[in-house]
């Protein structure tokens, strides 16, 4: 089975813009979880998807959304973009059940200049 | 509001040592605690662990859970230098909304 990808893998922002990246599960992974990690505040959850609807979600400003599609790949987006938002963004994917295991994607790294 | 505290934050060792790291927790329903390994990318999984004083082995590395004084450890036994990375905590905690709480990691480095 292929692993959880995460694209682009590298991004240079500008304060004031926005970005959208991209996470696609593994096969037959229903559930995609977005993280953001940090050198200070280290991994904080973000959201979760499950069939397309946001089931979770962190304690994050709403400059930070999400969507997922039909085909359970999951889009995030940061509008207006503030230096502190540079950080590692990852992406986790299960069945989605509680007890089952988040395996994650390789990550991005957004610098926000 | 839920809490996974890591300690130490940081470790150094000598190839061949035995480590523990800990891993305690305040958490509302609390469902599973995991544990995983971070090098220079994503993180990696490497124990589930749900029931009290059950040990999880794989390898060198185990771990167990006591769930009465909410803590967990992380053992690695003859470490080597490939076990250098920042370990991971995290506890799923919720209902049908669950959510996972994460430690901000242990780093440990293991010199040869």
């Amino acid at each position: 089975k292929a692993g959880v990808t995460q694209t682009p893998r590298y991004l240079i922002k500008t304060r004031g813009q926005q970005v959208t990246l991209s996470c696609s599960p593994i096969s037959g992974h229903r559930s995609v979880s977005w993280y953001q990690q940090t050198p200070g505040q280290g991994l904080q959850f973000l959201f979760e998807y499950f069939s397309e609807t946001q089931r979770n979600k962190g304690n994050f400003p709403g400059r930070f959304s999400g969507r997922q599609f039909s085909n359970s790949r999951s889009e995030m987006n940061v509008s207006t973009l503030e230096l502190g938002d540079s950080a590692l963004y990852l992406c986790a994917s299960s069945s989605g059940k509680q007890t089952d295991t988040q395996y994650f994607g390789p990550g991005t790294r957004l610098t926000v200049l | 509001e839920d809490k996974v505290v890591q300690s130490p934050l940081s470790l150094v060792v000598h190839e061949g040592d035995t480590v523990t790291l800990n891993c305690s927790y305040e958490v509302t329903n609390f469902r599973s605690l995991l544990w995983y390994k971070q090098e220079k990318k994503a993180p990696t999984f490497l124990f589930m662990l749900t029931s009290s004083g059950i040990e999880k082995k794989s390898g060198r590395l185990s771990s167990i859970l006591d769930k009465k004084e909410l803590f967990s450890i992380l053992n690695i036994t003859a470490t080597q230098t490939g076990d250098s990375a920042v370990y991971l905590c995290a506890v799923v905690s919720g209902g049908s909304n669950y959510k996972l709480t994460f430690g901000k990691g242990t780093l440990l480095t293991v010199n040869p």
